[in-house]
């Protein structure tokens, strides 16, 4: 079974900064890795989405995120952060044959300050 | 424009009442979903199904029902025996097969007395 770790709870950044936030997963074979983004009473929108190819994945919104094997990570980075970017934002592995309901993460909440 | 509804917004209920969530889509999904979320916990899920009539329980199903009498919709019952009911409950679906690819409905709160 896979499963997916987000060792952040909360990351503070200030408005124009860069950010990064990291997600650690464990599944045997090639993953399907995704991030979501969720804002305050809302359902999740998706950032973007790793099934295979080109390691370096980009999301709408600015947002990218880079598959790491070796590091079993994929964490999203964004170069200058807006202050509507302030949201809760969850990593999600799926496995590559057989169940195909992913696995989320407790997820990060991202403050920004002006 | 396809997508996921969810309703109501918020619904408030006496405990011991039993109360349903309503789910709709018209993204063509075989698969749908009932996640819910608590603060720092991520999102659970309830209940799935990956086909018409046939539905099977997540990781923490008791004090739930659902139905999946037609592709488009899947409501989710609360019922009494839920002993903690109140919370966001998120409503999802997928292409199924090897996708896993999930749609977001807006959720609904549910707040019991």
């Amino acid at each position: 079974a896979q499963s997916v770790t987000q060792p952040d709870i909360h990351i503070t950044v200030s408005e124009g900064a860069s950010l990064e936030l990291r997600c650690n997963y464990s599944y045997g074979a090639t993953p399907y890795l995704f991030w979501y983004v969720q804002s305050p009473g809302q359902g999740l929108q998706l950032l973007l989405k790793y099934f295979s190819g080109d390691t370096l994945v980009q999301g709408i919104k600015g947002f990218e995120a880079e598959f790491k094997r070796s590091q079993s990570s994929f964490n999203l980075r964004k170069p200058s952060v807006h202050w509507s970017d302030a949201a809760e934002y969850f990593c999600a592995v799926g496995a590559s044959g057989g169940s195909y309901i992913p696995t989320f993460g407790r997820g990060t909440s991202l403050i920004v300050h002006p | 424009d396809g997508g996921i509804t969810q309703s109501p917004k918020y619904l408030f209920r006496k405990e011991g009442q039993n109360v349903t969530l309503s789910c709709e889509q018209n993204l063509n999904h075989d698969a749908m979903y009932w996640y819910r979320q608590d603060p720092g916990q991520g999102l659970r899920l309830i209940y799935y199904s990956q086909i018409v009539n046939d539905f099977q329980k997540g990781d923490i199903a008791e004090g739930y029902s659902v139905s999946r009498e037609k592709k488009e919709s899947f409501p989710l019952t609360v019922t009494s025996a839920q002993k903690n009911p109140t919370a966001f409950y998120l409503c999802a679906s997928s292409i199924g097969e090897d996708s896993n690819e999930q749609f977001f409905g807006p959720g609904t709160r549910l707040t019991v007395l």
